[in-house]
């Protein structure tokens, strides 16, 4: 599987959109980006995956580069409750096991 | 539709006790995942079943640890002879299929080795 590279933290106001950007420039054509987030003592969430085409849901939008090389996971009004880990992980979708786990951004949303 | 169930939630053994991790996945789910999460790092993956089966233990240290996840009942993780590297948070992970990355964890049992 693809390594992805994610800063170690970021910082966003309460009621503003959060960026987070992952850099997977080693994807292979058939894998895809997940996003996953932890928030302070419970088990992951999943957010939403993609293979090239952005990808939108309840939750979350995920922006994937034309190339493929790198993506950004888009919380369009975060609050409060959305202050976690937030893992990128990409994997062959059809592929049996286990999810790998990086070290994730810590986001921080602020008042 | 309960989401997938861990128990206990807190659990607190000495040194030298077994502890036992039960998981109930999802209703439908047969496909079973246990991580380990040390404080202050990571989630690391240990070991992948499916019903009576064991796929992939390549993360299961090679002593101690053992899994199951028998026809009936509920996935059973066990540590026996628990030392104070074993403190950490155990998560379960469930998923209908197997080619689905979708995984639906549970809220985890934490682990204290007195």
């Amino acid at each position: 599987d693809a390594k992805t590279t994610q800063p170690p933290s970021m910082d966003c106001a309460e009621g503003r959109a959060a960026n987070l950007p992952c850099n997977h420039s080693t994807i292979s054509g058939n894998e895809y980006v997940y996003w996953y987030r932890q928030i302070h003592s419970q088990g992951p969430q999943y957010i939403i995956h993609g293979l090239k085409n952005n990808e939108t849901n309840e939750m979350a939008s995920l922006i994937i580069t034309e190339d493929r090389k790198s993506s950004t996971l888009i919380l369009p009004h975060a609050t409060l409750r959305d202050t976690a880990v937030y893992y990128c992980i990409v994997r062959v979708e059809g592929s049996q096991g286990n999810l790998i786990f990086g070290k994730g951004t810590k986001l921080s949303v602020k008042p | 539709n309960a989401g997938v169930m861990q128990n206990p939630r807190h659990l607190v053994r000495r040194r030298g006790q077994e502890a036992r991790l039960r998981c109930s996945p999802m209703k439908g789910h047969s496909h079973v995942y246990w991580y380990r999460q040390l404080p202050e790092e990571g989630l690391k993956f240990m070991v992948y079943l499916q019903k009576e089966n064991i796929i992939d233990e390549s993360g299961m240290p090679k002593e101690r640890f053992s899994a199951e996840f028998p026809k009936e009942g509920p996935s059973i993780l066990r540590i026996q002879q628990v030392v104070r590297g074993d403190s950490a948070a155990y998560f379960c992970a469930s998923s209908p299929y197997p080619d689905r990355n979708e995984q639906f964890f549970g809220p985890g049992t934490r682990l204290t080795v007195l």
